[in-house]
């Protein structure tokens, strides 16, 4: 059974201090593995997908990388706008690779 | 073009009542999905569809869920006999062609049942 846990739960920033989230995942074949960001009463917003290790995207203050069993959401100098909860999900190679199973997310608090 | 949207953004239920869930897709988008979210959870998945065609529901609960997608464009998810334990938020996704291909989400409709 495909499994993701993000740590932490919650996280309290200061506006620019770094920091990453993480994501640890086991799936039978990694279709790719992909973040979301969640505003409170929206649906999920589309981020970035990683295929396979060693990969990295970024976009804007927000950089994720992708290891054989997690991935990191690193957020450089974050705003208080960056606020969101965030979720990770992988897709699997088998079953048709039609459904994506999510972690529980991070909440990620950045004040001024 | 516009987004995934789903209608009604609210829904209240009585216990015993049944409820549709209605959700347009992307124009052109060919893969449809929908996910349950339980407060502070992670969206699970429910069912999917490619075209008109359901190919895995694999996710949903019990029988008295069911979703259609007659034409291959809007969806609907049914829910019968609601219960309590039905109180979440219910998300449409699509994707372009594959159903590999990144799904966009919908904005989610909150299902409260008395």
């Amino acid at each position: 059974e495909d499994q993701v846990t993000q740590s932490p739960e919650a996280l309290r920033l200061q506006e620019g201090e770094s920091s990453s989230l993480n994501c640890s995942y086991t799936v039978s074949g990694l279709r790719g593995l992909f973040w979301y960001r969640q505003d409170p009463g929206k649906g999920p917003e589309f981020l970035f997908t990683l295929y396979s290790a060693g990969e990295e995207k970024e976009k804007e203050r927000l950089k994720a990388t992708l290891t054989k069993k997690e991935s990191f959401l690193h957020i450089t100098a974050p705003k208080p706008e960056d606020s969101a909860t965030y979720l990770c999900a992988v897709g699997a190679l088998t079953g048709g690779g039609n459904k994506l199973t999510f972690g529980t997310g991070t909440q990620l608090k950045v004040e001024l | 073009g516009a987004g995934v949207s789903q209608s009604p953004r609210y829904k209240v239920a009585k216990r015993g009542q049944d409820v549709a869930l209605r959700c347009d897709p992307i124009s052109g988008h060919v893969s449809l999905f929908w996910y349950q979210q339980a407060l502070g959870q992670g969206p699970e998945f429910l069912t999917y569809f490619q075209n008109e065609a359901q190919l895995d529901k694999s996710g949903l609960p019990s029988d008295r869920f069911f979703a259609e997608r007659p034409e291959g464009s809007v969806s609907t998810l049914k829910i019968q006999r609601t219960q309590q334990e039905d109180s979440a938020v219910y998300l449409c996704a699509s994707s372009l062609v594959l159903s590999t291909d990144t799904q966009y989400f919908g904005p989610g409709t909150r299902l409260t049942v008395l």
